[in-house]
C-alpha cells in the first residue's frame, strides 16, 4: 500500500525549532520529488517546500525561506522539514506529499494525513 | 509568489455543470502546462483530480475535466452529485522549483 506518514508535530513556543518527518512506503521513494504543504486552521492549502529526487533542486515559499530547511534520506525512504524561528503564523497542519515527477514540477498524487504544528507561548 | 485567484464559492444543483476558474500570471499558469486540481472534503487530506492541466488520474470520474486559456485554468464538473460538495484548489508550477496554490473554492451542491 502506498503510504506517507508524518510525525514530529506538536506545541512549540515562538522562536523555537521543530523537525517534521515523513516516512514513505509502497513506492520507489527515490524516483520522485517530495513536498511539504500546510493548511492553517480553517484556511486554504499553502505550498511550503519541495525537493527533487536527488536533492539537487529545492524550493521554498517566500513565507518560510531562510527559516525552514527541507531534506530527504533516500536510504531511509524519509522526508524531513527542519523548522527554525517558528512564528504564530506557522501554526498549521503540515502534509507530506509525493510528486508525480522526479523534479519539483508535477502534481501531488499521494498525501499523508498530516501532523499538526501549533506555535504558541 | 502570489496565490492564484479562485472564486471563494460556487454552487449548482444536482445534474448541472459548474466551472471553477484559477487565474495566475505569465510566470506561473501562463508559462507552464502544469496546473493541477485537488478536492478536499472536511477533515480529509486533499485528493488529486486533474494534473498537467487536463489529465485525470486513474479512478477519477470523467465528470471532472480541466482546461487552460492564457493565464487562467479552469475545472469543470459535469453532472453534479452530492458527493462533489467539497473545497477545490488549483496549483501551478511557478518556476525555480516553486509551486503556488489558489485560495480555494467551496462548492455547494444545492
Amino acid at each position: 500500500e502506498v503510504q506517507l506518514v508524518e510525525s514530529g508535530g506538536g506545541l512549540v513556543q515562538p522562536g523555537r525549532s521543530l523537525r517534521l518527518s515523513c516516512a514513505a512506503s509502497g513506492f520507489t521513494f527515490d524516483d520522485y520529488a517530495m513536498h511539504w504543504v500546510r493548511q492553517a486552521p480553517g484556511k486554504g492549502l499553502e505550498w511550503v517546500s519541495g525537493i527533487s529526487w536527488n536533492s539537487g533542486s529545492i524550493g521554498y515559499a517566500d513565507s518560510v525561506k531562510g527559516r525552514f530547511t527541507i531534506s530527504r534520506d533516500n536510504a531511509k525512504n524519509s522526508l524531513y522539514l527542519q523548522m527554525n524561528s517558528l512564528r504564530a503564523e506557522d501554526t498549521a497542519l503540515y502534509y507530506c506529499a509525493k510528486d508525480t515527477y522526479t523534479t519539483v514540477a508535477g502534481a501531488f498524487d499521494i498525501w499523508g494525513q498530516g501532523t499538526m504544528v501549533t506555535v504558541s507561548s | 509568489q502570489s496565490a492564484l485567484t479562485q472564486p471563494a464559492s460556487v454552487s449548482g444543483s444536482p445534474g448541472q455543470s459548474i466551472t471553477i476558474s484559477c487565474t495566475g500570471t505569465s510566470s506561473d499558469v501562463g508559462s507552464y502546462n502544469l496546473v493541477s486540481w485537488y478536492q478536499q472534503h472536511p477533515g480529509k487530506a486533499p485528493k488529486l483530480m486533474i494534473y498537467e492541466g487536463s489529465k485525470r488520474p486513474s479512478g477519477v470520474s470523467n465528470r471532472f475535466s480541466g482546461s487552460k486559456s492564457g493565464n487562467t485554468a479552469s475545472l469543470t464538473i459535469s453532472g453534479l452529485q452530492a458527493e462533489d460538495e467539497a473545497d477545490y484548489y488549483c496549483c501551478s508550477y511557478a518556476g525555480s522549483s516553486t509551486k503556488v496554490f489558489g485560495g480555494g473554492t467551496k462548492l455547494t451542491v444545492l
